[in-house]
């Protein structure tokens, strides 16, 4: 069983395109994140819920946009696509102060 | 503010040489210690992890580290490299805040193993 999964794992796209990717998490987590991984492996954190509310907002576009319709879930929607958009962007869950368990990561690449 | 730091971008290491990576941390409360491993095009595994409990925390595949708490280090080492461990591996921090349990992470050190 999966415990993190995302869906699509690869996105090229061009753009001004709008894209949207999906994650579940089927840990009983109450917490939910979105990283964005660029081309030097460097981790950066995009967004955070607990329990469907935002919790954690970084300095993120806002052409980027989280949904967390349940605490199973959170997806991401990208508007207006650009060039630097392009990376690996990872879902993630954890409980409490534990380990984060992480998706295995979603491709986009903008052309 | 929380910082991870972790010594080197790129370490590289003969097979069956000790594999040591080196992290060290910032935090003024004891804070929760992973490191993770992240092999191409794979998401993040966890390694092994520190939670208060003994200081020499045992992991996945003979790997190991020790929370030295003076030195505020969390470093990770390994025996005896194999051609496996090629990867790149992560050091990361958990502690509380006004916004839950924060995660920083480290940026991350690149281990190729030379046959």
């Amino acid at each position: 069983d999966t415990a993190v999964s995302q869906t699509p794992k690869y996105l090229v796209t061009q753009m001004g395109n709008d894209k949207s990717i999906k994650c579940e998490q089927n840990l009983g987590h109450d917490t939910m994140y979105w990283y964005k991984q660029d081309s030097k492996k460097f981790l950066k954190i995009m967004f955070s819920y607990n329990n469907k509310e935002l919790i954690i907002n970084e300095t993120v576009p806002n052409r980027f946009s989280p949904k967390s319709p349940d605490k199973a879930h959170l997806n991401l929607h990208i508007n207006s696509l650009e060039l630097g958009d392009s990376a690996v962007y990872f879902c993630a869950s954890r409980s409490g102060p534990r380990e984060l368990f992480f998706g295995e990561g979603s491709r986009l690449t903008v052309l | 503010a929380q910082s991870v730091t972790q010594l080197g971008s790129h370490v590289s290491v003969s097979e069956g040489a000790l594999v040591l990576l080196r992290c060290n941390y910032s935090s003024s409360v004891p804070p929760y210690l992973f490191w993770y491993v992240q092999y191409p095009n794979q998401g993040l595994q966890l390694l092994l992890k520190y939670t208060s409990a003994a200081t020499l925390v045992k992991g996945i595949n003979d790997f190991e580290a020790e929370f030295k708490k003076s030195e505020t280090s969390f470093h990770l080492t390994k025996p005896s490299a194999h051609m496996s461990d090629a990867a790149e591996y992560f050091c990361a921090v958990s502690e509380p805040s006004n916004t839950g349990n924060q995660f920083y992470f480290g940026t991350g050190t690149s281990l190729t193993v030379i046959p």
